[in-house]
């Protein structure tokens, strides 16, 4: 079946634009979570989304940085005024609710800022 | 707040056996996982242990957990090179996971 798909796979923008990516997560997956992976890093928790919870937004790094879920379904990070050092993979997830199930990884964005 | 370390490389002999050590400081954590990333591909979930077990065997992966010292490793038997790639370590307790900043383990032939 289909597995996390998210786009683009490359974006390439210039300082201070702002960028949009996007996650499809797994159908019936409820939740869904934004992840950074910057060269020769671990992943950075950005944001999590829990069926119709509020969003944990405790790992955005500033207020440039944005996500929605909409219908429960798809996600797109935004990212405002984009800086170097925003460039990395841009890693999104999904899983059923509760910390037992498995995330499973979408192949990733990786953002580069000129 | 929660906070996840690895050492940064390993290097073993194909045929021997390669341990991979974490150390985690979130005493809720309640699963601990164990995420393989080879080069251009994204992260894939090796193996996962909840915090009451102290021990998982997987084919050729141990997972070792010491909580008391907040301590995981992971043991893979019999490496091969294709092994080689970036291991993760990572906690979760409810929600979000924190994730270590990668083993880079590499196979020598």
């Amino acid at each position: 079946g289909a597995g996390v798909s998210q786009s683009p796979s490359n974006k390439v923008t210039e300082k201070g634009k702002d960028v949009e990516l996007r996650c499809d997560p797994i159908s019936g997956h409820t939740a869904l979570y934004w992840y950074r992976q910057s060269l020769g890093q671990g992943l950075e928790f950005l944001i999590y989304f829990q069926g119709n919870s509020a969003p944990d937004k405790s790992g955005l790094p500033s207020d440039r940085f944005s996500a929605e879920r909409t219908g429960g379904s798809v996600s797109t990070l935004t990212i405002q005024r984009t800086q170097q050092e925003d460039s990395a993979v841009y890693l999104c997830a999904s899983s059923f609710g509760g910390a037992s199930n498995e995330q499973f990884f979408g192949p990733g964005t990786r953002l580069t800022v000129l | 707040g929660e906070d996840v370390e690895q050492s940064l490389f390993l290097s073993v002999r194909e045929g021997d056996s390669s341990v991979i050590n974490c150390t985690y400081t979130d005493s809720s954590s309640t699963y601990l996982y164990w995420y393989k990333q080879e080069p251009g591909a994204g992260l894939q979930l090796l193996t996962y242990i909840f915090s009451n077990m102290d021990m998982k065997q997987d084919q050729r992966l141990t997972v070792l957990l010491n909580k008391k010292d907040k301590h995981l490793s992971l043991r893979i038997a019999d490496t091969q090179t294709g092994d080689s790639a970036i291991y993760f370590c990572a906690e979760r307790g409810a929600g979000k996971s924190t994730f270590g900043d990668g083993t880079t383990l590499t196979v020598k032939p």
